[in-house]
């Protein structure tokens, strides 16, 4: 079974701290994404890696940066935390070319609030 | 810049009845996948139906796709109380990163 895992489900910062965020996988997968989820909009993606130390910005980069030194762990970096990133942050890893077509796994989630 | 549109955002049934879920896209695909989303916890990947097929079966689930229309369905057949979740469309519009877009999701509670 695949697995993707997150560093923490819930987690508790204050208003201009630095924020890190771990997702490491298991299964050797090219890319890698984060997500934020808010009630009524649905999944947006902040970023995606499609290989180490590569990445691409998603619809939502502002206020994020990405890590991906090793295949298997993307971290997603809150430069200094603010109220507004306060959401479930969500993420996932896929194959890259997979005959499934590119089917995503994901974490548990990381529930963030920043008082 | 979001693709998919799902249709109704809440769905409620009783168990046994079946639940079909309609999910809109705006562009051409290479593929429409649907995920399930248990409250407070990640998505399970369902079924994913590429754009040459129409329809698509696993287990109670059925999906069908009608590329003219730009749209899916997803039928859960013989409800169960366990099926209580939200569940998210999403499509695939590029062959070459694996991004997926996803849809704003429907919420089904299925009574015992």
């Amino acid at each position: 079974d695949v697995k993707v895992t997150q560093s923490s489900r819930y987690l508790v910062k204050r208003t201009g701290e630095k924020v890190f965020l771990e997702c490491v996988q298991d299964m050797d997968h090219e890319n890698m994404f984060w997500y934020r989820q808010d009630p009524g909009l649905g999944l947006r993606l902040i970023y995606f890696s499609y290989d180490v130390k590569m990445k691409e910005k998603g619809d939502i980069p502002e206020g994020y940066s990405v890590s991906r030194e090793k295949k298997e762990r993307f971290s997603l970096i809150l430069e200094s935390a603010s109220t507004n990133q306060t959401s479930m942050y969500l993420c996932a890893s896929s194959l890259e070319g997979s005959p499934k077509g590119y089917e995503q796994y994901f974490g548990p989630g990381t529930r963030l609030t920043v008082t | 810049s979001q693709q998919g549109e799902e249709d109704p955002q809440a769905l409620s049934i009783q168990e046994g009845e079946n639940a079909t879920m309609n999910c809109s896209y705006k562009t051409s695909i290479n593929n429409l996948q649907w995920y399930r989303q248990n409250s407070g916890r990640g998505l399970v990947h369902l079924i994913l139906i590429r754009s040459n097929e129409r329809e698509k079966h696993s287990g109670r689930l059925r999906v069908t796709l009608d590329t003219s229309k730009k749209s899916s369905s997803l039928l859960i057949t013989a409800s169960r109380a366990a099926d209580t979740a939200s569940y998210f469309c999403a499509t695939s519009y590029s062959s070459n990163t694996g991004k997926l877009i996803f849809g704003q999701g429907t919420t089904l509670q299925v009574k015992p």
